[in-house]
């Protein structure tokens, strides 16, 4: 099992311009979620997923929107990135079975916006 | 902001010697969770304690929750250089899978 893998690994963008992080997960977990982390400030809920087909807000969602359309994918999409979304990007997964709430990490997604 | 603290923010000791670190939250939770997440990687959970559990073990880690004072404890018995990593607390929202992660504290184990 390759458990969560992230793409890509590095990106570098020019303010205003837009991409998507793919998260994938062949573990067949139930949720997904997508965390951004900064110097000293942690890991952030930015939105997250139950379920194919739902998403919902976490903790700082604006600038970002997601979608869920396979069980195995959560998509992170940057409409028009600003300098502000610089940050290294986490994707997680966590299942009811085995042992609820553990989330197992992807490697990170490190995102320069200049 | 609804982070969770932590402290020490930072903490360098000698290996062989134990390691403790407090985590303090502001919410109802159902459990806390602990992570450690080595330089440039992603997080790798440790252990798991639910609001109704005093206190938890795992090999050298052992986990403290106090609900009435909102705080936590990790305690890493006969440290070692590989522990070196830095140590996050979370909780989620009771009822919700918002997750909120706490500052970390950096574990230095020195050789």
């Amino acid at each position: 099992n390759a458990g969560v893998t992230q793409t890509p690994k590095f990106r570098v963008l020019k303010t205003g311009q837009s991409m998507t992080l793919l998260c994938a997960q062949d573990m067949n977990h139930e949720y997904m979620y997508w965390y951004r982390q900064d110097p000293g400030m942690g890991l952030r809920l930015i939105h997250y997923s139950v379920g194919e087909g739902t998403t919902a807000k976490g903790e700082v969602p604006d600038g970002y929107n997601v979608s869920r359309l396979k069980k195995q994918n959560f998509l992170l999409g940057l409409e028009s990135a600003a300098p502000s979304q610089t940050s290294v990007y986490f994707c997680a997964s966590s299942s009811l079975a085995g042992t609820p709430y553990e989330q197992f990490f992807g490697p990170g997604t490190r995102l320069t916006v200049l | 902001s609804q982070q969770g603290e932590e402290d020490p923010q930072a903490l360098s000791i000698q290996e062989g010697e134990n390691a403790t670190m407090n985590c303090s939250y502001k919410t109802s939770i159902n459990n806390l969770q602990w992570y450690r997440q080595n330089s440039g990687r992603g997080l790798v959970h440790l252990i798991l304690i639910r609001s109704n559990e005093r206190e938890k073990h795992s090999g050298r880690l052992r986990v403290t929750l106090d609900t009435s004072k909102k705080s936590s404890s990790l305690l890493i018995t006969a440290s070692r250089a590989a522990d070196t990593a830095s140590y996050f607390c979370a909780t989620a929202l009771s009822g919700t899978y918002k997750y909120i992660f706490g500052t970390g504290t950096r574990l230095k184990v020195l050789a």
